[in-house]
């Protein structure tokens, strides 16, 4: 069945620091992908999406590109700050009601 | 400013006793689930719902969860009776389904079960 993996946390980085968050998907067909972030204490939040290959996702300086050939969604930042401080979900959707999310990767970002 | 509503944020109980979680989905969303979120499990899908409909409760331990619709506004997570393994966060989410894809949660309610 369809799956998400995402790289093992905790990432850590110092203030300004460049960001990479590894995800890789394994789907039938052309499923839309999906980072969400979750801050602490709260719920889930869309982060950026793309739903066909080569889109590129953007929001609050994160990037992600679709990569079909590699089926890959790996998220990216050029300067990472403290407030960016939380866990992060890679998740895709294959044309049914259900995302299905990766374990979760927790970025902790220091001054 | 849209939102899915949880109440309550917080519930402390005692093992044994009834506990209920409350949902407000978005106006309009069709999809309706329910996460729980502990550090050794992650994200789990306990149920969800489409058009105040049971679709899939598999992730749901039977004997004691149940979760409903009662109206478009309103899904209830109910666990009764209440053990201290049953701590953790949960979370409700709704979406347009396959219209967008992707859902919008709420922040959660954290139980502790003592």
């Amino acid at each position: 069945g369809d799956s998400v993996t995402q790289m093992e946390g905790p990432v850590t980085l110092s203030e300004e620091a460049f960001l990479t968050i590894n995800c890789t998907y394994t789907a039938t067909g052309y499923p839309s992908l999906f980072w969400y972030v979750q801050y602490p204490g709260e719920g889930l939040q869309l982060l950026l999406k793309a739903t066909k290959a080569d889109d590129k996702g953007s929001n609050k300086g994160f990037e992600a590109t679709y990569r079909k050939e590699t089926t890959s969604f790996h998220l990216e930042k050029g300067s990472v700050q403290v407030s960016d401080s939380a866990v992060y979900f890679c998740a895709l959707n294959n044309n049914t009601d259900k995302l299905i999310f990766g374990t979760g990767t927790r970025l902790q970002v220091f001054p | 400013d849209a939102r899915v509503t949880q109440t309550p944020r917080h519930k402390v109980t005692e093992m044994g006793q009834e506990v209920t979680m409350r949902c407000q989905p978005i106006l309009g969303h069709n999809t309706v689930f329910w996460y729980r979120q502990t550090m050794m499990q992650g994200l789990e899908l306990l149920a969800y719902f489409r058009n105040r409909a049971p679709l899939d409760d598999s992730g749901m331990p039977k004997d004691r969860f149940s979760a409903e619709m009662p109206d478009a506004t309103l899904a209830t997570l109910k666990i009764q009776p209440s053990e201290p393994r049953d701590s953790a966060v949960y979370f409700c989410a709704s979406g347009l389904g396959t219209i967008t894809g992707e859902l919008f949660f709420g922040e959660g309610s954290r139980l502790t079960v003592l």
